[in-house]
């Protein structure tokens, strides 16, 4: 059993198009970071949300962080090729435990 | 400048040989970690060093052997391979230990595979 679902699994759309993705928990995140990983490389630190109902956003990405802190999504606008990859969620808990999300593996078409 | 490097990129080897995975960060950070990640691209850490010092591991087994001759390398010793090792192995670094909100530097991974 994962401790952070992430949804969809997969995920593909035409460019041009918006797409929600998000990740789920039944525990309190102290915080939480999105990470986007290309093939043959690491994941890359998208952003950090730590506030209850914080908003970030980044050129066409939007992060939100739940009012609970139990849930994050991550709403893409107008995606392009080069958002194709796999967009992992990582959440802290209890300060001290981090745990990675198992994924969604999102393809953009040209 | 690569932030943190991992050599080699790609590992195959034969059952029950011993390898190793050498990591440099030159971020200047204080930990550094190495992460395991399956076939379902499941990420899941292995070993935490803070400072060379031990901070984290998980349950992994004893044929995995981390070593930290300084806080900027952080080498990963695998004995006796088998075929389930077969993976890529990440390694990362963070300004503080993972309770920190700074976040990961992943280096580009190693993927072995086990024959």
């Amino acid at each position: 059993t994962q401790l952070l679902e992430q949804s969809p699994q997969f995920l593909s759309i035409q460019e041009g198009e918006n797409l929600t993705v998000y990740c789920n928990s039944s525990s309190v995140f102290s915080s939480l970071q999105w990470y986007r990983q290309e093939p043959g490389e690491g994941p890359v630190l998208l952003v950090t949300v730590v506030t209850g109902g914080e908003v970030k956003k980044l050129k066409r990405l939007t992060f939100q962080f739940g009012d609970a802190r139990k849930d994050s999504s991550l709403h893409i606008t107008a995606a392009q090729p080069g958002d194709t990859g796999l967009y992992l969620c990582a959440a802290v808990y209890n300060f001290n435990k981090f745990y990675f999300g198992s994924g969604t593996k999102l393809n953009v078409k040209p | 400048d690569t932030a943190v490097s991992q050599t080699p990129k790609y590992l195959v080897t034969q059952m029950g040989n011993d390898k190793s995975i050498k990591c440099e960060q030159n971020l200047g950070h204080d930990t550094m970690y190495w992460y395991k990640q399956d076939s379902k691209k499941f990420l899941k850490i292995m070993f935490s060093y803070n400072n060379k010092e031990l901070i984290i591991n998980e349950t992994v087994p004893n044929r995995f052997s981390p070593k930290s001759p300084d806080k900027a390398h952080l080498n990963l010793h695998i004995n006796s391979l088998e075929l389930g090792d077969s993976a890529v192995y990440f390694c990362a670094s963070s300004q503080a230990d993972r309770s920190s909100n700074y976040g990961y530097t992943f280096g580009s991974g190693t993927r072995l595979t086990v024959v």
